[in-house]
């Protein structure tokens, strides 16, 4: 199985940047995804790594280190309207598919004026 | 742009009653998933469906739950005999058959069902 950390909550100003660590361990690795979840809501993809290193999209970057088991979410010029959870979420590496997600508890992510 | 359609958005039941949840699924998507959301904790796999069949189960779903999918369009949760426990919001999500696609699934709106 998957154990994946990702802290309760975070708090920043409009404009700032705000960076999600993400830590996982896991027996089989086939890539690792960020999404975001406003409240009574459905996930919705923002970003995914299969390979070590940065992939940029906008205001969303992702980052990882699959050696050190690490992600990180980097949200750029924050909005109110990115006021929302982020799930980090690992999918394993299986024979039959293209893999489950095992998603992580999600950040709360509190944007102030 | 296409997206993952779930019916209904609420669902209240009693308890040992069978559910029915829908999923209309992005059209051309191969794979498709159901996950639920516990109220306040995290996002669980339940299920995921390939080529007519179940490629994988976790172990929340047990012998009271099974997939369908009826015609070209629909994919179907059902929960034979409902209990307390059952009450959370599922997600059905679908992704692509080919490249980058393949490796995304998009999550539907959810069905939130509330067992009484």
């Amino acid at each position: 199985g998957q154990n994946i950390d990702q802290p309760t909550e975070m708090t920043a100003t409009e404009g700032a940047i705000v960076q999600i660590n993400c830590t996982y361990q896991t027996s089989g690795f086939n890539g690792l995804f960020w999404y975001q979840q406003h409240a009574g809501e459905a996930p919705t993809f923002l970003s995914y790594n299969v390979l070590d290193g940065l992939e940029e999209k906008g205001r969303f970057s992702s980052f990882l280190s699959r050696s050190k088991g690490y992600s990180y979410l980097l949200l750029k010029e924050l909005q109110m309207k990115d006021s929302a959870s982020y799930l980090c979420a690992v999918r394993g590496m299986t024979t039959d598919s293209w893999g489950k997600l095992q998603f992580g508890a999600g950040t709360q992510v509190v944007v102030t004026p | 742009e296409p997206e993952v359609t779930q019916t209904p958005s609420h669902q209240v039941t009693q308890m040992g009653q069978e559910v029915i949840l829908r999923c209309v699924p992005i059209s051309n998507h191969l794979y498709f998933y159901w996950y639920r959301q516990i109220l306040g904790q995290k996002v669980e796999f339940l299920v995921s469906f390939y080529n007519n069949e179940i490629s994988e189960k976790s172990e929340i779903f047990d012998d009271q739950f099974s997939v369908e999918r009826p015609d070209g369009s629909n994919f179907t949760l059902k929960i034979r005999s409902t209990k307390l426990e059952d009450s959370a919001m599922y997600f059905c999500a679908s992704s692509g058959d080919r490249g980058r696609a393949k490796n995304i699934q998009y999550f539907g709106a959810g069905t939130r069902l509330s067992v009484l």
